[in-house]
Formats: C-alpha cells, sequence, structure tokens
C-alpha cells in the first residue's frame, strides 16, 4: 500500500472562491479517490479518477490526475461556507491508505 | 508525518471465532481514534469514534455488542469483533488524531476473512 499526500495542510478562502488541493503519491495506481470528513464526523466518499483518465466532474467538485507526475488535484469550484472540511486522497494498490489531508476553511 | 500502525495487517479466521485489531500511534498521542470498515470497491464506513478514556460512540446500524472498541491509553486502540461471521470479511482500517485537531493519520489497515 502506499499513502496519498495532500497540499497544502490547510487553506482558507473566502466564500465563492475556488479551492484547489493537491495531492501526490509515489509509485504506481490503479485509481485515486477523493474523500472530505467534517470535523468529528466520518469519511465521504467524493469521486473516484481511473489510472487512464486525466479528468473528472462531479457537480462543482473538479479532479485532475497526472500519472506522469504521479498528482492529482481537486478544484471546489463557487465554493461555500459548508464545504469547509478535510479532504483526502487516497490511493489505491488493492488496500486504501490515506495522506494526513488538507483543512479548507471556508469563510462567509 | 505521524505513523499509526495496526495489527495484524491480515487475518483469516473461522467462523464464530472472535477477532482482535490493534491500532497504535506510534510518535504522538492520540485523544481520538475512528475505526472504519471497507467493503471491496467501496468506500470507507465509519464504524464508530473513541476517545481515550471513554465509551466509544458507534455509528447507527453498527452493533456495539459485536464490534467491541477499547481505547484505554492515548496510543493503543482495539477492535474487536466477537463471534466472526463471513459477512464480516472486510478490510478494517484505523485513524488516530492528536491535539492538533484537523489532522488526523490513518493506519495501514487490517485485512479480515472470516470462512
Amino acid at each position: 500500500s502506499q499513502q496519498g499526500e495532500e497540499d497544502p495542510q490547510a487553506l482558507s478562502i473566502q466564500e465563492g472562491e475556488n479551492a484547489t488541493m493537491n495531492c501526490s503519491y509515489k509509485t504506481s495506481i490503479n485509481n485515486l479517490q477523493w474523500y472530505r470528513q467534517n470535523s468529528g464526523r466520518g469519511l465521504v466518499h467524493l469521486i473516484l479518477i481511473r489510472s487512464n483518465e486525466r479528468e473528472k466532474h462531479s457537480g462543482r467538485l473538479r479532479v485532475t490526475l497526472d500519472t506522469s507526475k504521479k498528482s492529482s488535484s481537486l478544484l471546489i469550484t463557487a465554493s461555500r461556507a459548508a464545504d469547509t472540511a478535510s479532504y483526502f486522497c487516497a490511493t489505491d494498490e488493492g488496500d486504501f491508505v490515506f495522506g494526513p489531508g488538507t483543512r479548507l476553511s471556508v469563510l462567509p | 508525518g505521524a505513523v499509526v500502525s495496526q495489527h495484524p495487517s491480515w487475518v483469516i479466521c473461522k467462523s464464530g471465532t472472535s477477532v482482535k485489531i490493534e491500532c497504535r500511534s506510534l510518535d504522538f498521542q492520540a485523544t481520538t481514534m475512528f475505526w472504519y470498515r471497507q467493503f471491496p470497491k467501496q468506500s470507507l464506513m465509519l464504524m464508530a469514534t473513541s476517545n481515550e478514556g471513554s465509551k466509544a460512540t458507534y455509528e447507527q446500524g453498527v452493533e456495539k455488542d459485536k464490534f467491541l472498541i477499547n481505547h484505554a491509553s492515548l496510543t493503543l486502540s482495539t477492535l474487536t469483533v466477537t463471534s466472526a461471521h463471513p459477512e464480516d470479511s472486510s478490510f478494517y482500517i484505523c485513524s488516530a488524531r492528536g491535539t492538533e485537531t484537523f489532522k488526523q493519520f490513518f493506519g495501514p489497515g487490517t485485512r479480515l476473512t472470516v470462512l
């Protein structure tokens, strides 16, 4: 198993702005997933992107994957206060291992 | 970064037996630990949250008498699957959170197979 590592570790933006978080990993993957976790709550699965995909959209979320750079980005457009949470990426080599996450604060 | 370990990394057991999984924070004090379960090709499901010295808080639908959680110290939490059945076969992941509440570190997971 390998660990995804998110960057930045913390991000504060104003409501309405876009938020971009990055994730890097070390070796080959089958897919990469992004999760959100609200304070004190469990993880919520956001989006999965496969290794043969370069971009994927889901509502206000856009995920890109660059396997040559072993990195992924999560873009949240038109952010809302409710988007305040920690965001994790995880890579799949059979089992999922998570990085420490990016803490996003969206200020009203 | 902080390290969280789980033991064992995998276990195979017979139906009806109990299995204990350990989750340890190796270089920080984990005031809160979370236990997740993940079935194949599905996302993680939070099972319970445990605070050191307190009873665990279980999520709806998780049987607390079947999944016993103990968080007796700031570096160790255990999950015991009692009277395991084949449907309990899953990947169990713990995570630990210290005083910096926005940082959470995940263990490598334990693969449980019940025959």
